[in-house]
């Protein structure tokens, strides 16, 4: 079976760094996504990629810059950290359109 | 952006019972309606997903409706036990051939021994 990762599963950034977190997945999967967990808030989705080199805006695009390097993985940077701000930022990927996702196991983000 | 609203947002319920959880979509071409489990700690987990060439769909002790009509899905756990305590998101795909999905805000599900 495949596996997703995702590194660091947790971060504490300060006010204004600029932050990367990466994804891997070995299930040769086209499209991969970027999603932040926020409490009571669901998932947003904040960029996706329909295949190596592609690059879709999210909801929730803003604040963020992404880059599919290869089809195996896709990074996702915060441009320059929120002071407070806390949330779990899931990846994950699917084979094609319509599709069931499989998610990594999220990276825990605190900004002090 | 098109949303997906997911009802109740806390669920409590006694072993033994049932428990479900309703959501509505506003694309009448969705057709793709999966529905994750996250317990804490976890990464969401894919439990039973529907499209949208049936009504109904069961999978040990989960069942799922789709409504097309009135662009309503729900999961339905019968006999609940207190390993499916748990969040619960519903999804949908916006349209035909769509590469995202569109998520619930999520329910809180607690199975009281």
């Amino acid at each position: 079976g495949g596996i997703i990762t995702q590194t660091p599963k947790f971060l504490i950034g300060q006010e204004g760094q600029k932050l990367t977190l990466k994804c891997q997945q070995n299930f040769n999967h086209d499209t991969m996504y970027w999603y932040r967990q926020d409490s009571g808030k669901g998932l947003r989705l904040i960029y996706y990629s329909i295949t190596e080199n592609d690059l879709q805006k999210g909801d929730l695009s803003e604040g963020y810059d992404a880059s599919r390097e290869k089809k195996s993985s896709f990074s996702l940077t915060v441009t320059s950290a929120q002071k407070n701000e806390m949330a779990v930022f899931l990846c994950a990927s699917s084979l094609t359109a319509n599709s069931d996702y499989t998610f990594g196991s999220g990276t825990r983000l605190l900004v002090i | 952006g098109e949303q997906v609203e997911q009802l109740p947002s806390i669920l409590r319920v006694q072993e033994g019972s049932s428990a479900s959880i309703n959501c509505t979509y506003e694309n009448s071409a969705s057709n793709y309606f999966p529905w994750y489990k996250q317990e804490p700690g976890e990464n969401p987990k894919l439990i039973i997903d529907i499209r949208s060439n049936m009504e109904r769909k069961q999978t040990q002790g989960l069942i799922v409706l789709l409504d097309k009509k009135a662009k309503r899905f729900s999961l339905h756990i019968t006999d609940t036990q207190p390993g499916d305590s748990a969040m619960y998101f519903c999804a949908a795909s916006p349209s035909s051939g769509s590469w995202q999905l569109i998520f619930g805000s999520g329910t809180q599900l607690t199975v009281m021994p």
